[in-house]
């Protein structure tokens, strides 16, 4: 059974970062496209970036870009996210997520909650 | 930038159908998916390449993609299924969401 498991996030000051990781069991980790994505409180679900099966190709929403750098690493089953410059805005749950087929996250974590504040 | 546009809300009693609504420009020329989140918990995939679903979905929900408009529904729809239903298109290089419908089940 393939599990997702988000880790990383807690409190931080405006301006401050943080290190977001997923670690992932079962196998195949290396053979999937891996993305994350953030839900502000009470609001809807943003994609925020996704890492090729090699970690050679990475995409990210253009609102982020600068900021969040995704990564991964195949040796050790996990999913990164460095997110620098916090801003209130980005107060969210984060969630790792599977990518699959054409394009569809079949498989979520319970996510890690990011709280921007003084 | 491309946006998929979704009714805030839907209410309906048990047993009656449901559908939800996703628009986009040429909609149609993509994929859409759709998920199922409810409150507290994480979304779970419910539709994938417009029309198929994933094992373990019930085959109440189903699936369609033309022109600007994808549509999920969900037939004889029971309480259980009251949540927030979310649409997903690939652009190209970005992946986008739908603002979210809340499915309410009188």
């Amino acid at each position: 059974e393939v599990q997702l498991v988000e880790s990383g996030g807690g409190l931080v000051q405006p301006g401050g970062s943080l290190g977001l990781s997923c670690i992932v069991s079962g196998v195949g980790f290396s053979n999937y496209w891996m993305s994350w994505v953030r839900q502000a409180p009470g609001k809807g679900l943003e994609w925020v970036a996704s890492i090729k099966e090699d970690g050679s190709e990475k995409y990210y929403v253009d609102s982020l870009k600068g900021r969040f750098t995704i990564s991964r690493d195949n040796g050790n089953n996990s999913l990164h996210l460095q997110v620098n410059s916090l801003r209130a805005e980005d107060t969210a749950m984060y969630y790792c997520a599977r990518l699959v087929g054409y394009v569809a996250f079949d498989m979520w974590g319970q996510g890690t909650m990011v709280t921007v504040s003084s | 930038s491309f946006k998929l546009t979704q009714p805030p809300s839907v209410s309906l009693s048990p047993g009656q159908t449901a559908s939800i609504s996703c628009s986009g420009d040429k909609l149609g020329d993509k994929y859409v998916c759709w998920y199922q989140q409810k409150p507290g918990q994480s979304p779970v995939l419910v539709i994938f390449q417009d029309d198929q679903r994933p094992s373990g979905i019930p085959d109440r929900f189903s699936g369609s993609n033309s022109g600007n408009t994808a549509t999920l529904t969900i037939s004889g729809t029971r309480a259980m299924d009251e949540a927030d239903y979310y649409c997903q298109a690939w652009d190209g290089s970005t992946v986008v969401f739908g603002g979210g419908t809340k499915l309410t089940v009188l």
